[in-house]
């Protein structure tokens, strides 16, 4: 069973491009959530998906940034006229549906890191 | 906020001795979990403990939770060089549906 998978691992993007970053859950789940590590910092939760639905995006900044998690194929997080600002660890993970109201333990992916030149 | 809060920020100890990290939160919580990563690398989940939980162990980890003061302890005994790394733990709120990091601990292990 392969574990959350995180593609590209390595991003280096010019101010005012755009950043797609993907996130194949482990399977059999369908909960992904995205988190942000910006450096010598701890993750901070941006959004929650479940299949074609955002349950929580609380954590997401309000411009540029936009996260879906279609029928078919990864959750894709996008970044917008990235900035320099936006240079960070993100990590995707996933869980499985929840149980009688108690979510298990999260997966998390190797994460991708992006570079704003 | 519902954020955890670990304690040390960073933790050196020589090998083979034991190593203790707090964590503090602020709200009710269904479960908590405790993570690590290694420099550069993604998370990975150690233990996860339930509100109804007060102990629980994993090989040298070992886990406790009180929830009437609201923290948790990880400990990790007999240590090796290879634990160095940050550790983080994570509450799942109660009434919240996502998952809340900590600050991390950084811990280094000295051969």
């Amino acid at each position: 069973n392969a574990g959350v998978m995180q593609n590209p691992r390595h991003l280096v993007r010019r101010r005012g491009q755009e950043a797609r970053l993907r996130c194949s859950p482990m399977k059999g789940h369908s909960h992904v959530y995205w988190y942000r590590q910006l450096p010598e910092e701890g993750l901070k939760f941006m959004v929650y998906l479940q299949k074609e639905n955002i349950i929580d995006e609380s954590g997401m900044p309000k411009e540029r940034f936009s996260a879906e998690f279609p029928k078919e194929g990864p959750s894709i997080l996008r970044i917008q006229q990235v900035v320099r600002g936006d240079s960070a660890a993100y990590f995707c993970a996933s869980s499985p549906v929840a149980f009688r109201g108690v979510r298990n333990e999260q997966y998390f992916g190797p994460g991708t890191r992006l570079t704003v030149t | 906020s519902q954020q955890g809060e670990e304690d040390p920020q960073a933790l050196s100890i020589q090998e083979g001795e034991n190593a203790t990290m707090n964590c503090s939160y602020k709200t009710s919580i269904n479960n908590l979990q405790w993570y690590r990563q290694n420099s550069g690398r993604g998370l990975v989940h150690l233990i996860l403990i339930r509100s109804n939980e007060r102990e629980k162990h994993s090989g040298r980890l070992r886990v406790t939770l009180d929830t009437s003061k609201k923290s948790s302890s990880l400990l990790i005994t007999a240590s090796r060089a290879a634990d160095t790394a940050s550790y983080f733990c994570a509450t799942d709120a109660a009434s919240y549906d996502k998952v809340i990091f900590g600050p991390g601990t950084s811990l280094s292990v000295i051969p």
